[in-house]
């Protein structure tokens, strides 16, 4: 059985660093074709594409924010991470991580509960 | 980045009423390797987005038949045949052919 959860820190404040975790059982990210995305939704809003990081280590990011994300893998833990720098108020959202399978060609098939984040002073 | 375009963005349905999503693509979402990476995604209030339909048209494990995708190049559309109250939520397309990985605005369907 597929699991994927999310942790963060709830709330911080503008130009602090959030941090994410996302822990997942059921698959290894060190199998061939396997790969994490983190995606998030704004309170009423759409999905926006946040990064992906595949079983090789190989990392993608959404141009958008790139400059400010850093995404990573704790294989043996069965962990990825999200890191994204100087947050402001328009980062308040909910953050998912997916798995990514290549059988569903690179679908996001199984997806966490999701964790909200309040960036406010 | 790819602008994906979900019409209507509120669809209105009966129980056992057919319904269709449009998704247009500002690009060709055709793949140098053949594959048109297009997905689709029900996302139910207050529940966390699922795979219904990977590749336009193949269905996700577990979605029922109801379920069908079908289009090419920059249009693309999602059919319910036969809504049930479990269907209710908001649709998304989401296209993974260019980068960065783009979503549509999202349908939301809601009981007449």
């Amino acid at each position: 059985q597929v699991t994927l959860k999310e942790s963060g820190p709830g709330i911080l404040q503008p130009s602090q660093t959030l941090s994410l975790t996302c822990t997942f059982s059921g698959f290894s990210l060190s199998t061939y074709g396997m790969g994490v995305g983190w995606i998030r939704q704004p309170s009423g809003k759409g999905l926006e594409w946040l990064a992906n990081i595949w079983w090789d280590d190989d990392k993608y990011y959404n141009p958008s924010l790139k400059n400010r994300l850093t995404i990573s893998k704790d294989t043996s833990n069965n962990q990825a991470f999200l890191k994204i720098t100087n947050v402001d108020t328009a980062d308040t959202a909910t953050y998912y991580c997916a798995r990514i399978a290549s059988y569903v060609y690179y679908g996001f098939d199984y997806w966490g509960q999701g964790v909200m984040v309040t960036v406010s002073s | 980045d790819v602008v994906l375009t979900q019409t209507p963005p509120t669809s209105s349905a009966t129980i056992g009423q057919s319904v269709s999503i449009s998704c247009r693509s500002s690009q060709s979402l055709l793949d140098s390797d053949g594959n048109t990476y297009l997905y689709w995604y029900l996302q139910r209030p207050s529940q966390s987005p699922q795979l219904l339909i990977y590749l336009v048209s193949k269905l996700g494990s577990g979605v029922p038949n109801r379920f069908s995708g079908s289009g090419s190049g920059t249009d693309f559309t999602l059919k319910i045949s036969g809504v049930e109250a479990e269907d209710l939520g908001v649709y998304y397309c989401v296209q993974g052919t260019h980068d960065p990985r783009t979503f549509g605005g999202g349908t939301k369907l809601e009981l007449k």
